[in-house]
């Protein structure tokens, strides 16, 4: 079954505590971004890669850093969480043809809380 | 900047009701048009895109028609269910680009 995999669902945690939310795709896609969701704001990019070593800011990068080893995988990391990165997060995948991005695939989200 | 504008919810509707949910965009060029939905405790799923002008894309008995003179793409179902209430977010990726500019999300709750 074609899916985008993120781990863990809910976390809660402290401020400045480091951590990891790891995002894992099976079809073989080039392109993968984070989201946040936020209330009235709908979903934010917060980066992107559009294949392995090739990654970029979105529009809230501050705070978040990625990693794009292998085309499968593609981690967000926070190095320092602060609480106003409490939110929804959403890994998603997607094909990159013609020149450009087709129908994404959403993982089923991370909910982190920082305290 | 690209960007999308779609109507604040919630909506809330009665079964067998008819929905429509308003999308307004602005985007240069031609960019391909979509409407995700998020069931409660889920991520989003593609509901229906077009991909050009006047092209409609329907799906599960909702339909949107891409409008480029009124820059446009409103999500109708002519006849809603309780298992239709979810959030419906409206997004646009610009021509040979990369990312998906999402709308603010409706959330629309159809009562028994």
């Amino acid at each position: 079954e074609a899916q985008v995999t993120q781990n863990p669902r809910y976390l809660i945690t402290v401020t400045g505590k480091k951590l990891t939310v790891t995002c894992s795709q099976n079809m073989n896609h080039e392109y993968m971004s984070w989201y946040r969701q936020d209330p009235g704001l709908g979903l934010r990019q917060i980066y992107y890669s559009m294949n392995v070593e090739v990654t970029d800011k979105g529009d809230v990068p501050e705070g978040y850093k990625v990693s794009r080893k292998e085309k499968r995988n593609f981690p967000l990391i926070l190095e320092s969480p602060s609480p106003n990165q409490t939110s929804l997060y959403f890994c998603a995948s997607s094909l990159w043809a013609g020149g450009r991005n087709t129908e994404a695939f959403f993982g089923q989200g991370t909910r982190l809380t920082v305290v | 900047g690209n960007s999308v504008t779609q109507m604040e919810g919630p909506v809330t509707l009665s079964e067998e009701a008819f929905l429509t949910i308003n999308c307004t965009y602005t985007a240069t060029g031609y960019p391909s048009l979509f409407w995700y939905v998020q069931y409660p405790g889920e991520g989003l799923q593609l509901l229906l895109k077009a991909t050009k002008a006047d092209d409609k894309g329907s799906n599960k008995g909702f339909e949107a028609t891409y409008r480029k003179e009124t820059t446009s793409f409103h999500l109708e179902k002519g006849s809603v269910q309780v298992s239709d209430s979810a959030v419906y977010f409206c997004a646009l990726i610009k021509a040979a680009g990369n990312k998906l500019t999402f709308g603010g999300g409706t959330r629309v709750l159809v009562k028994p």
